[in-house]
C-alpha cells in the first residue's frame, strides 16, 4: 500500500545532528514533492518545507534556515531531514509528508519522528 | 504569510450532537484552497476536507467543509466516538503554505 516510513526515535545531546529518514512505497516516488513538516510536544503543526523529487531543490521556510537540511536518495525512496547543532528546543515530532495539491486527494504522512534534545 | 484562527480552542461536546469548527483566514484563500485534518495522540495528521468542501476518500459524510475568502467551516453532523480529537485548517493558496492553530474536540 501506498506509505511512508520515517526512522525511530532519536534522543540527542545539544550540539549534535540527527538524520531522519522517510522511505516511499506503494507510489512513483518522482511523482510528488517531500514536504516536512514540525511538531513540538503538546502544540500545533509547522510547515518546515519541501524539497522537488526531480531536481533535489530544497525550499526552506523562515525559522528553518541554515541548520535544517532536505536531501534525497531517489535510488532508494528515501527523503532525509537532517538537523545539525541540535538545540533543546528543537524537542519534537518531525513528519515526512507528500500529496498532489492543488488536486488533494493524494494526502500521505510519515508516522512520525520523535527527537529529543537532552543533556 | 496567511495566518490562521481557528475558534473555539476546545469544543466540549457529548456523543450525537452537532460540531461546528471555524478557520479564519487574516487575507483571502486563493482558489479557497483550504484542507482541514484530524489528529489523534500519537498519529499522524489525517486528511479530512481539500478545496474547502470535498471530502477525501473514506471520509464519512458526517463530516461538511464549507466557507470561502476569508472564512471556513468544518461541520460535524453527529459526533461519534472516533472523532474526539484536534483538528487543524491550513491553506495551500499562497506558496507559503500555513497551519491553523488546531481546535480540540473533547467528551463533554
Amino acid at each position: 500500500q501506498v506509505q511512508l516510513v520515517q526512522s525511530g526515535s532519536e534522543l540527542k545531546k545539544p550540539g549534535a545532528s540527527v538524520k531522519v529518514s522517510c522511505k516511499a512505497s506503494g507510489y512513483t516516488f518522482t511523482n510528488y514533492n517531500m514536504n516536512w513538516v514540525r511538531q513540538a510536544p503538546g502544540q500545533g503543526l509547522e510547515w518546515m518545507g519541501w524539497i522537488n523529487v526531480n531536481t533535489g531543490n530544497p525550499t526552506y521556510v523562515k525559522g528553518f534556515t541554515g541548520r535544517f537540511v532536505f536531501s534525497l536518495d531517489t535510488s532508494v525512496s528515501t527523503a532525509y531531514l537532517q538537523i545539525s547543532s541540535l538545540k533543546a528546543e528543537d524537542t519534537a515530532v518531525y513528519y515526512c509528508w507528500t500529496h498532489d495539491r492543488p488536486r488533494g486527494a493524494f494526502d500521505i504522512w510519515g508516522q512520525g519522528t520523535m527527537v529529543t534534545v537532552s543533556s | 504569510e496567511i495566518v490562521l484562527t481557528q475558534s473555539p480552542g476546545t469544543l466540549s461536546l457529548s456523543l450525537g450532537e452537532r460540531a461546528t469548527l471555524s478557520c479564519r483566514a487574516s487575507q483571502s484563500v486563493s482558489s479557497n484552497y483550504l484542507a482541514w485534518y484530524q489528529q489523534k495522540p500519537g498519529q499522524a495528521p489525517r486528511l479530512l476536507i481539500y478545496g474547502a468542501s470535498s471530502r477525501a476518500t473514506g471520509i464519512p459524510d458526517r463530516f461538511s467543509g464549507s466557507g470561502s475568502g476569508t472564512d471556513f467551516t468544518l461541520t460535524l453532523s453527529r459526533l461519534e466516538p472516533e472523532d474526539f480529537a484536534v483538528y487543524y485548517c491550513q491553506q495551500y493558496g499562497s506558496s507559503l503554505l500555513t497551519f491553523g492553530g488546531g481546535t480540540k474536540v473533547e467528551i463533554k
